[in-house]
C-alpha cells in the first residue's frame, strides 16, 4: 500500500522569498517520487522526479526537491518565488512491482504568490 | 508523437446521454492511464492499460464507465447515461515503464473538460 499527504493545501508567499512545499509519503516498496505543476486550466507539467539515484533532485524553474527516506519527506522548494509560480502542485509516487505500476496522487498545494 | 493527445477539449452532454473522450499515447509507451480531476482539484484514478490489456481498473465506476485500448487505434473512455457528477476534467497519461525497478514518468495530455448539464 502506498500513500501521499501533502501538508498544506494552500502557502502564500511574496515575490522574491522562498518556497517550501511539504510533501510526506508511505510506500511498501522503494518508490519514486514527482512534483507536477498545474496552472490554471491546464495540464500537469513534470517538474522533477526522483528515482532512486541523488537525493536531491534539481528540476525546471529553479525548483529543487530533497528525498529523506529517514523522514519519509519529499519537500519541494525554490530560494525565490516568481510570480509566474503560482499554481497548483501535486506531489506523487509510484512503485513498480513486477511491472505493475500504481500511482498515487497527493490532493495538491495552492502556491499564492503575493507582488 | 511526442506529446499525449486528448480529444475533445471540450464536452457537452446532457444528463443520461453518452460522452466519449480519447487519448492517444505517446507513441512507444506502452502503459496508458485515465485520471478523473473534480473541482476541488483533486485526481482519481481510473483505470490503467498495458498496451490493450486492462492493468488496473480499481477506480473505475464499473456500471457506467468502460475503456480501451486497441491496437492502431486511440484509446477510449466512454461513459453511459453520464450523471451531473461526472461534470470534471479527464486526464489521460502515458508511460513507458523502466525495464529495471523503478517506475518511469507520466506524461499527461491537456484533458478533456466534461461538462454534464
Amino acid at each position: 500500500a502506498q500513500s501521499v499527504t501533502q501538508l498544506d493545501s494552500h502557502v502564500s508567499v511574496s515575490e522574491g522569498t522562498p518556497v517550501l512545499l511539504r510533501c510526506n509519503y508511505s510506500s511498501s516498496y522503494s518508490p519514486s517520487l514527482f512534483w507536477y505543476v498545474q496552472h490554471p486550466n491546464k495540464g500537469l507539467q513534470l517538474l522533477l522526479k526522483y528515482t532512486s539515484a541523488a537525493t536531491l533532485v534539481k528540476g525546471i524553474n529553479g525548483f529543487e526537491a530533497e528525498f529523506k527516506k529517514s523522514e519519509t519527506s519529499f519537500h519541494l522548494t525554490k530560494p525565490s518565488a516568481h510570480m509566474s509560480d503560482a499554481a497548483e502542485y501535486f506531489c506523487v509516487v509510484t512503485i513498480n512491482s513486477g511491472g505493475y505500476q500504481k500511482v498515487t496522487f497527493g490532493t495538491g498545494t495552492k502556491l499564492q504568490v503575493i507582488p | 508523437g511526442e506529446e499525449v493527445a486528448q480529444t475533445p477539449k471540450h464536452l457537452v452532454r446532457g444528463e443520461g446521454q453518452k460522452a466519449k473522450l480519447y487519448c492517444a499515447p505517446i507513441k512507444g509507451h506502452s502503459y496508458v492511464f485515465w485520471y478523473q480531476q473534480v473541482l476541488k482539484n483533486e485526481f482519481k484514478f481510473l483505470i490503467s492499460f498495458q498496451n490493450e490489456n486492462v492493468f488496473d481498473e480499481t477506480g473505475m465506476p464499473k456500471e457506467r464507465f468502460s475503456a480501451k485500448c486497441l491496437p492502431n487505434s486511440p484509446c477510449s473512455l466512454e461513459i453511459q447515461a453520464t450523471k451531473l457528477e461526472d461534470s470534471a476534467v479527464y486526464f489521460c497519461a502515458s508511460s513507458q515503464p523502466d525495464r529495471g525497478p523503478t517506475t518511469d514518468t507520466q506524461y499527461f495530455g491537456p484533458g478533456t473538460r466534461l461538462t454534464v448539464l
